[in-house]
């Protein structure tokens, strides 16, 4: 079975400064690993997502992250956050890579906070 | 656009009142899913579809229901069976690795 931990519940950040989210999951299979981002009381939407290939991965708003088979993580981070990156950010992981359905297990949040 | 639609936004339901949720796609995916949000602990899953006329329990099934009759549509029945219904609930559909999430519908038991 797979396993999502997010380590961090809450990331206070000044504007422009770097921020990293951090992921780690737990698999005895292959899997695939995904960012997403919500807003206030909004659905999500994926930043990114990490397949095959390479490590790093560049997804939307100027955020990547990196994927590390070795420590079973999956960070995200960027260079330097603005007020509108203030929300609440998911690490998920797919338990069924292979099949179509594409069953995702998310971590439990971490609450970004972008003061000016 | 093609999206995931929920609807109501905000739904308020006496105890022992069952209600239905409804999640509409237009994406033409043929796999489904209600997820269920609480504060501080991720998006768990309900119940999930990858074709009509089919579906398979998630992780948190007690107390719900659902259907899938149309490819478009998989609404979700929260009954009095559920004890603790007050949440956000997030419809979603995929294709393969893409996964789409719609707006959500925030639930409150009175």
């Amino acid at each position: 079975a797979q396993s999502v931990t997010q380590l961090d519940s809450q990331v206070p950040v000044f504007e422009e400064a770097p921020v990293e989210l951090r992921c780690n999951y737990s698999s005895s299979v292959s899997v695939y690993l995904f960012w997403y981002v919500q807003y206030p009381n909004q659905g999500l939407q994926l930043l990114l997502k990490y397949l095959s290939g390479s490590t790093l991965v560049k997804g939307i708003n100027g955020f990547e992250a990196e994927f590390n088979k070795s420590q079973t993580s999956f960070h995200l981070r960027k260079p330097s956050v603005h007020i509108s990156d203030t929300a609440e950010y998911f690490c998920a992981v797919s338990s069924s890579p292979q099949y179509n359905t594409d069953k995702l297990i998310f971590g439990t949040g971490t609450r970004l906070q972008v003061f000016p | 656009d093609g999206g995931i639609t929920q609807s109501p936004k905000y739904l308020f339901r006496k105890e022992g009142q069952n209600v239905t949720l409804s999640c509409e796609q237009n994406l033409n995916h043929d796999a489904m899913y209600w997820y269920r949000q609480d504060p501080g602990q991720g998006l768990r899953l309900i119940y999930y579809s990858q074709i009509v006329n089919d579906f398979q329990k998630g992780d948190i099934a007690e107390g719900y229901s659902v259907s899938r009759e149309k490819k478009e549509s998989f609404p979700l029945t929260v009954t009095s069976a559920q004890k603790n219904p007050t949440a956000f609930y997030l419809c979603a559909s995929s294709e393969r690795t893409n996964q789409f999430f719609g707006p959500g519908t925030r639930l409150t038991v009175l």
